[in-house]
């Protein structure tokens, strides 16, 4: 099952903004939604964006994310060192008929 | 409170079965579809299997279709996730999650995991 390509680190100091992208492809990001996750160390994944730029309830406009054509991008500004985590995009995709997720990046606060 | 509690999990030699729940509750469970979501020690996320409301339609991943069977008991408020022919590399962490109506990955709620381990 191919999945979304995502750096493996990024990293940034307090207050500074930092983006995350995310490839794939026509049958994936080219077609449907994204949604990014925020996974803190030792917990269960939590939904931070979905259809591509919205914002569940609770979380942060610190987050917002974007897309264009294959690929797309999650930004978080003002950072804070509680923001150190995982985050994954997914997607549905069409020629699998299921869910792929980009490998994740680790986000370090300096 | 939507809550979501797995359990089933546990050391199974390679070859073996494994059957895990996820126990809904806090909202209309046949109205929603759910996934399994797995996570190799050390490694990303990776989808399993979904289904539908009232069990109907599913999907799996390639690397489980055909040993893996995911089902539901809306009387129970129950999903399950049967595993068979159980390899080495099916070791991870199993979420389940409540896709929000909608939104084919909008895992809203997640349970808090059990882990699977194959090894002899």
């Amino acid at each position: 099952q191919s999945g979304l390509t995502q750096p493996p680190s990024a990293s940034g100091t307090p207050g500074q903004r930092v983006a995350i992208s995310c490839s794939g492809s026509s049958s994936n990001i080219g077609t449907n939604s994204v949604y990014w996750f925020q996974q803190l160390p030792g917990t269960a994944p939590k939904l931070l964006i979905y259809g591509n730029s919205q914002r569940p309830s609770g979380v942060p406009d610190r987050f917002s994310g974007s897309k264009s054509g294959t690929s797309a991008s999650l930004a978080i500004s003002g950072l804070r060192s509680e923001d150190e985590a995982d985050y994954y995009c997914a997607a549905w995709d069409n020629s699998l008929s299921g869910v792929v997720f980009g490998g994740g990046t680790k986000l370090t606060v300096l | 409170e939507v809550q979501l509690v797995e359990s089933g999990g546990g050391l199974v030699q390679p070859g073996g079965s494994l059957r895990l729940s996820c126990a809904a509750s806090g909202f209309t469970f046949n109205s929603f579809w759910m996934h399994w979501v797995r996570q190799a020690p050390g490694k990303g996320l990776v989808w399993v299997s979904r289904i539908n409301g009232d069990g109907t339609a599913t999907n799996y991943a390639d690397s489980v279709r055909g040993r893996f069977t995911i089902s539901r008991d809306n009387a129970k408020n129950t999903l399950y996730l049967q595993m068979n022919s159980l390899r080495a590399e099916d070791t991870a962490v199993y979420y389940c999650a409540r896709a929000f109506v909608g939104a084919a990955v909008g895992y809203d709620y997640w349970g808090q995991g059990t882990l699977v381990t194959v090894s002899s």
